[in-house]
């Protein structure tokens, strides 16, 4: 069975600081991974996803994430955070064929001034 | 491009009535619409995978006769909550997942809609 594990409930940093937002995955076979933000009563939105190309991936708002096959890790990271980027995150796991999307709990981002 | 809609956005009903969601994917076709429920502060957690034109398939634990899904076209997926209880107050959030081109790997998510049973 696929899980994803996403370290720290908080995280605190201060504007311009960089951001980084963990998440480890585990999957009996190649996974597709996801990283969704969602702000306050709102649905998900889209931040980035790796499909089996490159593992650096790129995604909107300056966020991007590495695919570590070696430590099962898909880290979010962002070199300087807005207070626009208070949210809660989550990281997904799928495995091809996308029927299911296994969520982790989700971290809660706070920037400071 | 790529988005899906819900309505209503909120709602609240009395006890032992009846409620109607209803999820859309505006610009694309979606095959699979997926159905959400997450609850303060806590992760989303799959009801239910509708397919259009098919039954759908329950998450071990979720009563489909309760939570009734409707997917009659590919653009409209429908979630009923049946003689809904106060314990059934949540976010609901559906998303759907394209038949074609880049919308095939990726589910796009409805703003969500805030049920509240009194």
């Amino acid at each position: 069975a696929q899980s994803v594990t996403q370290l720290g409930s908080h995280v605190s940093v201060s504007e311009g600081a960089l951001v980084l937002l963990r998440c480890n995955y585990s999957s009996s076979v190649p996974p597709y991974l996801f990283w969704y933000v969602q702000y306050p009563n709102q649905g998900l939105q889209l931040l980035l996803k790796y499909t089996s190309a490159a593992t650096l991936v790129k995604g909107i708002n300056g966020f991007e994430a590495e695919f570590k096959k070696s430590e099962t890790s898909f880290h979010l990271t962002k070199p300087s955070a807005h207070m626009s980027d208070a949210a809660e995150y989550f990281c997904a796991v799928s495995e091809e064929g996308f029927q299911k999307l296994v969520f982790g709990t989700g971290t809660r981002l706070l920037v400071s001034p | 491009g790529a988005v899906v809609s819900q309505h209503p956005s909120r709602v609240i009903c009395k006890s032992g009535t009846s409620v109607k969601i209803e999820c859309r994917s505006l610009d694309f076709q979606a095959t699979t619409m997926f159905w959400y429920r997450q609850f303060p502060k806590q992760s989303l957690m799959l009801m239910a995978t509708s397919n259009e034109g098919s039954k759908a398939t329950y998450e071990q634990g979720v009563e489909k006769d309760k939570f009734l899904i409707n997917h009659a076209s590919l653009t409209l997926s429908t979630l009923t909550v049946t003689s809904a209880h106060p314990e059934d107050s949540s976010f609901y959030i559906c998303s759907a997942r394209g038949l074609a081109g880049r919308n095939t790997d990726t589910q796009y998510f409805g703003p969500g809609t805030r049920l509240t049973v009194l």
